[in-house]
């Protein structure tokens, strides 16, 4: 079975700085990563995904995240954080064993304060 | 194109009662979830449909069944409401059954007292 762990409920940054957000994962066979943003009060969006190829995927509103095979993990990047980007992210992985049934870590709350 | 639909926003039951929450996408899409949100657990998978005509459990499908009414719309019926169903839930759609981007709706939050 597979499973993502997020271990940082909430990062607080302030603006304009960089920011790591770090998402694991287990799994016995190959898989796919994905990000996705939750703003408040509304249903999630697809921020990047990886699915086979270049390591290092880059996502939407400047966010990148880099596949690590060795590490098990799929940290999500920013150089320089806004205001707008406080929401919470999920990381999430599936398989094609699990029917491609996504499992979402539990989520990280970055704050972005002034 | 309105993406994936839900009703209500929110509700509040009596333990005991049910409902039915509803779901739409318009764009013919083939597979389609539902899903709970709570603190600190991320998103857990209730019920999918992969295509229309068939409906499997997820991770957590006590308590729930599902309706794959025809290609756009996709009902979670709760049958019995108890307070530990109280959640966010969170229907989505995605093209093919595969590793592809999920879309979702914007929730309903429901409250069981």
């Amino acid at each position: 079975a597979q499973s993502v762990t997020q271990l940082d409920s909430q990062v607080p940054v302030f603006e304009e700085a960089p920011v790591e957000l770090r998402c694991n994962y287990s799994s016995s066979v190959s898989v796919y990563l994905f990000w996705y943003v939750q703003y408040p009060n509304q249903g999630l969006q697809l921020l990047l995904k990886y699915l086979s190829g270049s390591t290092l995927v880059k996502g939407i509103n400047g966010f990148e995240a880099e596949f690590n095979k060795s590490q098990t993990s799929f940290h999500l990047r920013k150089p320089s954080v806004h205001i707008s980007d406080t929401a919470e992210y999920f990381c999430a992985v599936t398989t094609w064993d699990s029917s491609y049934k996504l499992i979402f870590g539990s989520g990280t709350r970055l704050l972005v304060r002034p | 194109n309105a993406g994936v639909t839900q009703t209500p926003k929110f509700q509040v039951l009596k333990t005991g009662q049910s409902m039915t929450l509803q779901c739409a996408q318009d764009m013919n899409h083939n597979s389609m979830y539902w899903y709970r949100q709570d603190p600190g657990m991320g998103l857990r998978l209730i019920y999918y449909s992969a295509s229309e005509g068939t409906t499997d459990k997820g991770e957590v499908p006590n308590g729930y069944n599902v309706s794959r009414l025809n290609k756009r719309e996709f009902s979670l019926r709760l049958e019995s409401a108890a307070p530990s169903q109280t959640s966010v839930y969170f229907c989505a759609s995605s093209g093919e059954p595969g590793p592809y981007e999920q879309y979702f709706g914007p929730g309903t939050r429901l409250t069981v007292t």
